[in-house]
């Protein structure tokens, strides 16, 4: 079956323009997390969405960051007045949701590059 | 930083040396997961260890958790040159779904 996908897979924009971020999980997952990558780092929790409760936020790094999850499936993030730190892969993942925890499928990322 | 600690944060052994990487968190988890990184293939989740588990195995890694002492090992067994990756430890956050990830340890085997 389909994995998780997003796009674009890179995207190139000046400093201060707003860009938009999609992800596709995997159907039927209900969490969906959102995770930014800076080269030769660790991953930085930024939000995820269980079902339909509210999405924990508490990882966006300043209000410029936004994401919503439309139907409980596709999620858009979005970086209004992009800054050169925003630079970074931005990694979207998705789990079936289950209460003990469980395993998170990664899609490939999208690279942002602010100019 | 919301990360926890890993090390070491970087190694390099033969092939056919074991390899072992520690994760050390602070706060109360549900599970303890362990995640590899290469340019190949992306992240992949290895193996999920729950709080109330003190080992797991799959296939030739094994992964202790001591919630006592709030650590996490992975042990590697016979290495070869196809686990030259980045490992990542990851903490389920008690109360919710929120995952934390390590900074990783950059392992290297050379054939």
């Amino acid at each position: 079956g389909a994995g998780v996908s997003q796009s674009p897979s890179n995207k190139v924009t000046e400093k201060g323009k707003d860009v938009e971020l999609r992800c596709d999980p995997i159907s039927g997952h209900t969490a969906l997390y959102w995770y930014r990558q800076s080269l030769g780092q660790g991953l930085e929790f930024l939000i995820y969405f269980q079902g339909n409760s509210a999405p924990d936020k508490s990882g966006l790094p300043s209000d410029r960051f936004s994401a919503e999850r439309t139907g409980g499936s596709v999620s858009t993030l979005t970086i209004q007045r992009t800054q050169q730190e925003d630079s970074a892969v931005y990694l979207c993942a998705s789990s079936p949701g289950l209460a003990e925890g469980n395993e998170q499928f990664f899609g490939p990322g999208t690279r942002l590059t602010v100019l | 930083s919301q990360q926890g600690e890993e090390d070491p944060q970087a190694l390099s052994i033969q092939e056919g040396e074991n390899a072992t990487m520690n994760c050390s968190y602070k706060t109360s988890i549900n599970n303890l997961q362990w995640y590899r990184q290469n340019s190949g293939r992306g992240l992949v989740h290895l193996i999920l260890i729950r709080s109330n588990e003190r080992e797991k195995h799959s296939g030739r890694l094994r992964v202790t958790l001591d919630t006592s002492k709030k650590s996490s090992s992975l042990l590697i067994t016979a290495s070869r040159a196809a686990d030259t990756a980045s490992y990542f430890c990851a903490r389920g956050e008690a109360g919710g779904f929120k995952t934390i990830f390590g900074a990783g340890t950059r392992l290297f085997v050379k054939a």
